[in-house]
């Protein structure tokens, strides 16, 4: 079975700081990969998605994330954060034999002091 | 707004009682998915639609649990006999058929938040 972990429930940075969010996936298949966000009292939107090709994908607001399919992992980045990133990170995976439900980890809260 | 509506925002409730949530999707999305979201958790896949069909349930879906989509356009979710461990996110998304990757992004609602006491 698919699952998703996330290993920082909550991480708290200053304004500028770097940011990287840890991400591993466990499925054998072909996957594709995605980050959603939700931020306070708004709908979880996608933040960025890998299918294929470059590894390294970039995203909406400066976000990137890498995948490594030798450590199944797929963490989220950005150089410097703003106190707008404040919100919830959600890390996700879908097989790519199951064009339906996508599997989601139960999520980083970033809170971001200004 | 053309986004994904759910209504209502918010239900509270007795045990036992039954409860219906509603979404309509994106008008022209042809697959209708709903999720549950617990406190800490990430969404989780209950069923989903392509069009009025059906197609795939997760073991969490009980059968105390229904959607359906009757016109393949707005879909309800029924609980009956509400027990306090219903109580939860109701997450609707909607999206086209799958494109390139097998996948076509997933746009979500609002969310139902159900609180059975």
């Amino acid at each position: 079975a698919q699952s998703v972990s996330q290993h920082n429930h909550h991480v708290i940075l200053s304004e500028a700081a770097s940011l990287e969010l840890g991400c591993n996936y466990s499925y054998g298949g072909t996957v594709n990969l995605f980050w959603y966000v939700q931020y306070p009292g708004q709908h979880l939107q996608l933040l960025l998605k890998y299918f294929s090709g470059d590894p390294l994908v970039k995203g909406i607001k400066g976000f990137e994330a890498e995948f490594i399919k030798s450590k199944f992992s797929f963490n989220l980045r950005k150089p410097s954060v703003q106190w707008s990133d404040t919100a919830e990170y959600f890390c996700a995976v879908n097989a790519y034999s199951s064009a339906s439900k996508i599997i989601f980890g139960s999520g980083t809260r970033l809170s971001i002091r200004p | 707004d053309t986004g994904v509506s759910q209504d209502p925002r918010h239900k509270i409730t007795k045990r036992g009682q039954n409860v219906t949530f509603r979404c309509d999707p994106i008008s022209e999305h042809n697959r209708l998915y709903w999720y549950r979201q617990t406190l800490g958790q990430g969404p989780e896949f209950l069923t989903y639609f392509q069009n009025e069909a059906q197609l795939e349930k997760s073991r969490l879906l009980s059968d105390r649990f229904s959607a359906e989509r009757p016109k393949g356009s707005f879909s309800t979710l029924e609980i009956q006999r509400t027990e306090q461990g219903d109580s939860a996110m109701y997450l609707c998304a909607s999206s086209l058929s799958p494109g390139e990757g097998g996948y076509n992004e997933q746009f979500f609602g609002p969310g139902t938040r159900l609180t059975v006491l």
